[in-house]
């Protein structure tokens, strides 16, 4: 079975721009997160979506960043107004978000580089 | 607050053990995990404890865990060059999805 896809794989974008990031979850996982990871830096949570449930927006960093998930499915973060501290490594996560141990699986990333 | 530490760098000759160190702050963690990335690679979930566990062990990973001093550690016996990567300390809060996450141990492993 496919795992979690992110796109585009790299941006690269000028500052003051939009972007737009996309995730695909594992099909089946009623829970998405979005991390940042940034040079030499662990992974910042950013946004949790559950089901229907209100999300999670705790972690992020600024109004320039939203994030939402349609028909439970796919996701799309977005960053208006890009700075150049926004670049990074954008990951995505999904699990089955049951009891118990709840494995996140990751996607690969996408590579914002903001000049 | 929340937060995880852990050491950044950590060099071991091929076929001694590695010990990864991770504190956290949150007591009402219920699990802790650790996660493997290696290069150009996404996050894979290494091994994980719950929190009434002092010790996990699977194959070659040993997972230490001392509550009162909010301490994990993650051994690696017989470490190989395949083991290089950057490791990953996580912990979920009580009530909580989400993972806190530290800044990743870079393991390099030498002949």
């Amino acid at each position: 079975g496919a795992g979690v896809s992110q796109s585009p794989s790299n941006k690269v974008t000028e500052k003051g721009k939009d972007v737009e990031l996309r995730c695909d979850p594992i099909s089946g996982h009623t829970a998405l997160y979005w991390y940042r990871q940034s040079l030499g830096q662990g992974l910042e949570f950013l946004i949790y979506f559950q089901g229907n449930s209100a999300p999670d927006k705790s972690g992020l960093p600024s109004d320039r960043f939203s994030a939402e998930r349609t028909g439970g499915s796919v996701s799309t973060l977005t960053i208006q107004r890009t700075q150049q501290e926004d670049s990074a490594v954008y990951l995505c996560a999904s699990s089955s978000a049951g009891t118990g141990v709840d494995e996140q699986f990751f996607g690969p990333g996408t590579r914002l580089t903001v000049l | 607050g929340e937060d995880v530490e852990q050491s950044l760098f950590l060099s071991v000759r091929e076929g001694d053990s590695s010990v990864i160190n991770c504190t956290y702050t949150d007591s009402s963690s219920t699990y802790l995990y650790w996660y493997k990335q290696e290069p150009g690679a996404g996050l894979q979930l290494l091994t994980y404890i719950f929190s009434n566990m002092d010790m996990k062990q699977d194959q070659r990973l040993t997972v230490l865990l001392n509550k009162k001093d909010k301490h994990l550690s993650l051994r690696i016996a017989d470490t190989q060059t395949g083991d290089s990567a950057i490791y990953f300390c996580a912990e979920r809060a009580g009530g909580y999805n989400k993972l806190i996450f530290g800044a990743g141990t870079r393991l390099a492993v030498h002949p």
